[in-house]
């Protein structure tokens, strides 16, 4: 089946520091991909969607200047912590759609990244 | 907007008992609506897959159904194990990404 790696599993960096997290498709086109992030005891809840080739849409409440997103080819979308925080400590998820999936519409999830900034 | 909720939050049940999780939501116009399972310090793992054109989807010991016109999924475990202990997620699909309830803590005891 279709198949989303997520990189790395766990990071830990200092506060004041960036931290890029990959997301990519291994085998299928992903022209859309999502960014999540997860509270504990919270539900996942959306950051941003990302448009290969375009920029990304950011839900409210979420700054783009902080989590930079990049989405330069079909198979890879990036998230970048920018000047990380104790607060942006969270679970990090991404997800992309296979549009020309068997099933149309299909949505396959990484497996997260957990970030703790210390 | 598409909203997601889970009832209950968290349940426990001993060994051995066949339970149900719930999940409504609020927009029927939806493409799918996935059961995910996670646990503790994990990733997702996607369970159950329910297209908009299906009633349900089985896999093994659990059986997902779909409502579309009342705005409800239901996940049945039979024959719970202490394995089955996680959280369950759900979430659906539509014009709009996936929106996900905040789960149902489950926990099976032997």
């Amino acid at each position: 089946g279709a198949v989303v790696s997520q990189h790395p599993s766990w990071v830990i960096c200092k506060s004041g520091t960036s931290v890029k997290i990959e997301c990519r498709s291994l085998d299928f086109q992903a022209t859309t991909m999502f960014w999540y992030r997860q509270f504990p005891k919270q539900s996942l809840m959306l950051m941003a969607t990302s448009n290969e080739g375009s920029k990304a849409t950011y839900e409210q409440g979420v700054e783009k200047d902080k989590f930079l997103i990049n989405h330069a080819s079909l198979t890879l979308s990036t998230l970048t912590v920018t000047s990380a925080h104790p607060e942006d400590s969270s679970f990090y998820i991404c997800s992309a759609r296979d549009s020309q999936g068997t099933t149309g519409n299909t949505i396959y999830f990484g497996e997260g990244s957990w970030l703790t900034v210390v | 907007k598409q909203e997601v909720t889970q009832i209950p939050a968290a349940l426990s049940v001993p060994e051995g008992e066949n339970l149900v999780l719930n999940c409504s939501f609020t927009d029927s116009a939806i493409y799918n609506l996935q059961w995910f399972r996670q646990d503790p310090g994990k990733g997702l793992t996607s369970l159950l897959l329910i297209q908009s054109s299906q009633r349900e989807q089985t896999s093994g010991r659990l059986n997902a159904s779909l409502d579309k016109s009342s705005g409800r999924s239901t996940l049945y475990i039979a024959a719970s194990q202490p394995g089955d202990s996680a959280t369950y997620l759900c979430a659906a699909s539509g014009n709009t990404p996936l929106v996900f309830g905040k789960g149902t803590r489950l926990s099976v005891i032997a």
